[in-house]
């Protein structure tokens, strides 16, 4: 069964603000915590990783925070773009399984 | 390079009916997986392979069987197609020696099983 899991499945930004998608886990032992994009007719693309050791990490415009405590993750993207309407994922990696295992998405739509 | 490539785009099979899904990747990756996506469920694993001649069981593997025989492909067939297997397949790779988080996705299979 899915052990990750999205609190909203859609999410409505205004252009230029910063959006925040949330992800709720129950495998503490997960090595690895992984958010994907999937922009409409297209296969999912790759954004960022966090290895479970770790409290955040920042990329181009998005950071990755991660709270152990209540088994929370969450994507912040900065400044809001119109390509940034997409399907979000969460995954998880166990790391002991070659495995990714995928909760259903938060759908984001940024208004102009 | 092409990354991954999906073979057909579009299909629509009646009930019973077989077919072959085929997905190719030039990136020489060790890793290939086979997911299918349906609304609101998210990406589901069908079966995935580690290496040549290798495959594996992944979460929803009833109905499918795949195969491995070169290193760059990676089919998925359906031996009798039923309408719950209506959905948009997704293959995908990633290198080995890597933590196999960044996977490479083709562009999806939709499917229709009438």
């Amino acid at each position: 069964g899915e052990s990750v899991g999205l609190h909203l499945p859609t999410l409505s930004v205004q252009e230029g603000d910063n959006s925040i998608i949330n992800c709720a886990y129950s495998n503490s032992a997960s090595d690895y915590f992984i958010w994907y994009k999937q922009e409409s007719g297209k296969g999912p693309q790759f954004i960022i990783d966090i290895r479970s050791n770790m409290d955040k990490r920042q990329g181009q415009r998005v950071t990755v925070l991660l709270n152990k405590t209540v088994k929370h993750l969450s994507l912040q993207i900065a400044a809001t773009q119109p390509g940034d309407s997409a399907v979000y994922f969460c995954a998880e990696n166990k790391g002991y399984d070659y495995k990714l295992s995928f909760g259903a998405g938060t759908t984001v739509t940024v208004r102009a | 390079n092409a990354g991954v490539t999906q073979t057909p785009k579009f299909r629509v099979l009646k009930t019973g009916q077989s077919m072959t899904l085929l997905c190719a990747q030039d990136m020489n990756h060790e890793y290939m997986y086979w997911y299918r996506q349906d609304p609101g469920m998210g990406l589901r694993l069908i079966h995935y392979s580690v290496g040549e001649g290798t495959t594996a069981k992944g979460e929803v593997p009833d109905g499918y069987n795949v195969s491995r025989l070169k290193k760059q492909n990676f089919l998925l067939g359906l031996e009798s197609a039923a309408p719950s297997q209506t959905s948009v397949y997704f293959c995908a790779s990633s290198p080995q020696g890597s933590s196999y988080n960044e996977q490479f996705f083709g562009p999806g299979t939709r499917l229709t099983v009438l």
